[in-house]
């Protein structure tokens, strides 16, 4: 099956600064990518997500990038505000099933 | 904008006891699915579900799992005998279809075994 791993476990960043977060993938028929982002006692949201005939995407603020060769794709957020602190999860997920393969997230503290 | 919403937030059980946990997907979707957190620990995908059947499910849904459509708006998770190692957040998520992927996911019950 698919494995995702995700690092760093935990990031702070300043205010202002950006932050990336990585996650390799294991299946090379995996082929849908989302980022979801959970602050603390609430629901996992879809923030950004990819397909794998894309390399790159971009909504303001978040990017995400995606290398299908080496079966890896980062977040970025870019100008880092507080209330980007949260859990980010990513995950992965292929069109032959509709499970997704979480990573084990990512806790995330802007500094003021 | 429409959300997925589950009842109860929090759910306390003995170990060996039924629980039934309920989700009200969004409704104009097709595909249900639950997962489960626990404590620490990454997302873990339980089951999905598809026109009032099962279409996937992990190594984790076992014999103690169900799930069900019992109307046109709820869907279920019911445990028949909870153990300990059952204790989580459970998310119920749904997704307009199945190409489109993306999956809106409730905020959560929390069930705790004693």
């Amino acid at each position: 099956g698919e494995n995702v791993e995700q690092h760093p476990s935990t990031l702070s960043v300043q205010e202002g600064d950006s932050a990336v977060i990585k996650c390799t993938y294991s299946d090379s028929a995996s082929n849908y990518f989302p980022w979801y982002k959970q602050e603390l006692g609430k629901r996992p949201q879809l923030i950004i997500d990819i397909r794998s005939n894309v390399g790159e995407k971009k909504d303001q603020r978040i990017a995400v990038t995606l290398n299908k060769t080496a079966k890896h794709f980062s977040l970025h957020i870019t100008e880092t505000q507080p209330e980007d602190s949260a859990v980010y999860f990513c995950a992965a997920s292929k069109n032959t099933g509709n499970q997704f393969y979480f990573g084990t997230g990512t806790s995330l503290t802007v500094i003021p | 904008e429409p959300e997925v919403t589950q009842t109860p937030s929090h759910q306390v059980t003995q170990m060996g006891q039924e629980v039934i946990l309920r989700c009200v997907p969004i409704s104009n979707h097709l595909y249900f699915y639950w997962y489960r957190q626990i404590l620490g620990q990454k997302v873990e995908f339980l089951v999905s579900f598809y026109n009032n059947e099962i279409s996937e499910k992990s190594e984790i849904f076992d014999d103690q799992f169900s799930v069900e459509r019992p109307d046109g708006s709820n869907f279920t998770l019911k445990i028949r005998s909870t153990k300990l190692e059952d204790s989580a957040m459970y998310f119920c998520a749904s997704s307009v279809d199945w190409q489109r992927n993306e999956q809106f996911f409730g905020p959560g019950t929390r069930l705790t075994v004693l």
